[in-house]
């Protein structure tokens, strides 16, 4: 079945330094692929997806580009700050018969970043 | 326009009690679907919902049961409670269709006791 892989946390960081988060996934057709934040006490926004190979997603200074020859979808940002603090998860939805409904998570990666 | 509303927002239960938790999907959204997160299981699809019907389940006891009214407005329910029930549970909504955004709600916490 579908998987995804992230890089297990805590990460912790100061503030301005470069952010990269791996993801892999494992999916048998062609999946879109997201990524999702969760702020402390909160539900999951999201933060920006992807929906075919070699697509780049970006908002609020994030950036991943699904790669299909690695299945990859690595989550960046060259500069972050504290309010940047949450949990961060990697999705793919499988598209298969073209449902979008379900999603697969990875298991979170916790960001802290100190001022 | 409003996001996914789900009420309510914290519960206390005692084990062997039933629960009822309700989701407003976003105008014109008619997929609803529900997820259970947990410390040690993380983020689990529990069913998704389509045009009143539920069109797939997760891997979870038959004590979580769903229904979609014709507003697309969802409800979950468990019942006979258990700790272990104890979680964050997401209502998500979206437009039909590969590659549409899934919108998730705030949750609702539920403990057991």
């Amino acid at each position: 079945g579908d998987s995804v892989t992230q890089m297990e946390g805590p990460v912790t960081l100061s503030e301005e330094a470069f952010l990269t988060i791996n993801c892999t996934y494992t999916a048998t057709g062609y999946p879109s692929l997201f990524w999702y934040v969760q702020y402390p006490g909160e539900g999951l926004q999201l933060l920006l997806k992807a929906t075919k190979a070699d697509d780049k997603g970006s908002n609020k200074g994030f950036e991943a580009t699904y790669r299909k020859e690695t299945t990859s979808f690595h989550l960046e940002k060259g500069s972050v700050q504290v309010s940047d603090s949450a949990v961060y998860f990697c999705a793919l939805s499988d598209n298969s018969g073209g449902s979008n409904y379900k999603l697969t998570f990875g298991k979170g990666t916790l960001l802290t970043v100190n001022p | 326009k409003a996001g996914v509303t789900q009420t309510p927002r914290y519960l206390i239960k005692t084990r062997g009690q039933q629960v009822t938790l309700s989701c407003s999907p976003i105008s014109g959204h008619r997929s609803v679907s529900w997820y259970q997160q947990t410390p040690g299981q993380g983020l689990q699809f529990l069913f998704e919902y389509f045009s009143e019907t539920q069109r797939n389940k997760g891997n979870f006891p038959g004590r979580f049961s769903g229904r979609q009214f014709s507003n697309s407005r969802s409800e979950m329910n468990v019942s006979t409670l258990e700790l272990g029930d104890s979680a964050l549970y997401l209502c998500a909504s979206s437009l039909l269709g590969a590659g549409n955004t899934i919108y998730f709600g705030e949750g609702s916490w539920l403990t057991v006791v």
